[in-house]
C-alpha cells in the first residue's frame, strides 16, 4: 500500500513565522499535491508537481510555496504565516500523468496559527 | 474553482439501511471518483468511475454517472457505524499535461447503531 506521511499532526505557529509543512511518499509516485481543509470549502489545491524541481499553482497559490527536491518528498512553505492560514492541510500523491490516476492522502497537518 | 457539489450536504441513517450521495459538476470530465475522509483522517479513494461507463460496483459501493445530466451518485447498501465518514466526490480537470483533480464539499454520513 502507497504510505503518504505528513511531519506533523498538529503544529502551533505564530504570525509572522515561516513554516515548513513536509510530505515524504514511499510508493516513487511522480505528481504530488499540497490541499488545505476548512469547513464549508471542503478541499482546495495550493499547489502540485509532477516531477521534481517542478511545481504548478493551484487555485490557492497566495502565501505559500513549494520545494520537491526529491521526488519522495515535497514540503510546503508559508512564508509569513498569517491568522487566515490556519487550516488543515492534506498532502497527496499519485502514480504519474496518466489519466484516472487515484490520490493517496496524508493523515494531515492541522496548522493553527495564533 | 469548485466542480463537483455533493447532495445532500449530511445524511444521517440508522445501521443496515443504505444510504445514497449524489454529486452534480459542470464541465466535461474523463473520470469521477469517490473518496472517504474519517473525522480528523485523510481521505481515501474507494472507486473511480470513466466517462464511458454508466455503473460500477466495489463491495457494497455501488456508483452511477450519467454524462448527460452530468452527475454521479454513490450508494452504500446496508451500511454500518463504521461507514460514518464524510464522503466526496472529485472530477478530473486536465492541467497541463498532467491531471488535477477537483473535489466537492462533501456529504457527512453518520449511521446510528
Amino acid at each position: 500500500d502507497v504510505k503518504v506521511t505528513q511531519s506533523s499532526r498538529y503544529l502551533v505557529k505564530r504570525t509572522g513565522e515561516k513554516v515548513f509543512l513536509e510530505c515524504v511518499q514511499d510508493m516513487d509516485h511522480e505528481n504530488m499535491f499540497w490541499y488545505r481543509q476548512d469547513p464549508g470549502l471542503g478541499l482546495r489545491l495550493i499547489y502540485f508537481s509532477y516531477d521534481v524541481k517542478m511545481k504548478e499553482k493551484g487555485d490557492i497559490p497566495e502565501g505559500y510555496s513549494v520545494s520537491r527536491e526529491k521526488k519522495e518528498r515535497f514540503s510546503l512553505i508559508l512564508e509569513s504565516a498569517s491568522t487566515n492560514q490556519t487550516s488543515m492541510y492534506l498532502c497527496a500523491s499519485s502514480l504519474d500523468r496518466g489519466v484516472g490516476q487515484p490520490q493517496h492522502f496524508g493523515d494531515g497537518t492541522r496548522l493553527s496559527i495564533l | 474553482s469548485q466542480q463537483g457539489e455533493e447532495d445532500p450536504q449530511a445524511l444521517s441513517i440508522q445501521e443496515g439501511e443504505n444510504a445514497t450521495m449524489n454529486c452534480s459538476y459542470k464541465t466535461s470530465i474523463n473520470n469521477l471518483q469517490w473518496y472517504r475522509q474519517n473525522s480528523g483522517r485523510g481521505l481515501v479513494h474507494l472507486i473511480l468511475i470513466r466517462s464511458n461507463e454508466r455503473e460500477k460496483h466495489s463491495g457494497r459501493l455501488r456508483v452511477t454517472l450519467d454524462t448527460s445530466k452530468k452527475s454521479s451518485s454513490l450508494l452504500i447498501t446496508a451500511s454500518r457505524a463504521a461507514d460514518t465518514a464524510s464522503y466526496f466526490c472529485a472530477t478530473d480537470v486536465p492541467e497541463g499535461g498532467s491531471e488535477k483533480l477537483v473535489f466537492g464539499k462533501g456529504t457527512k454520513l453518520t449511521v446510528n447503531p
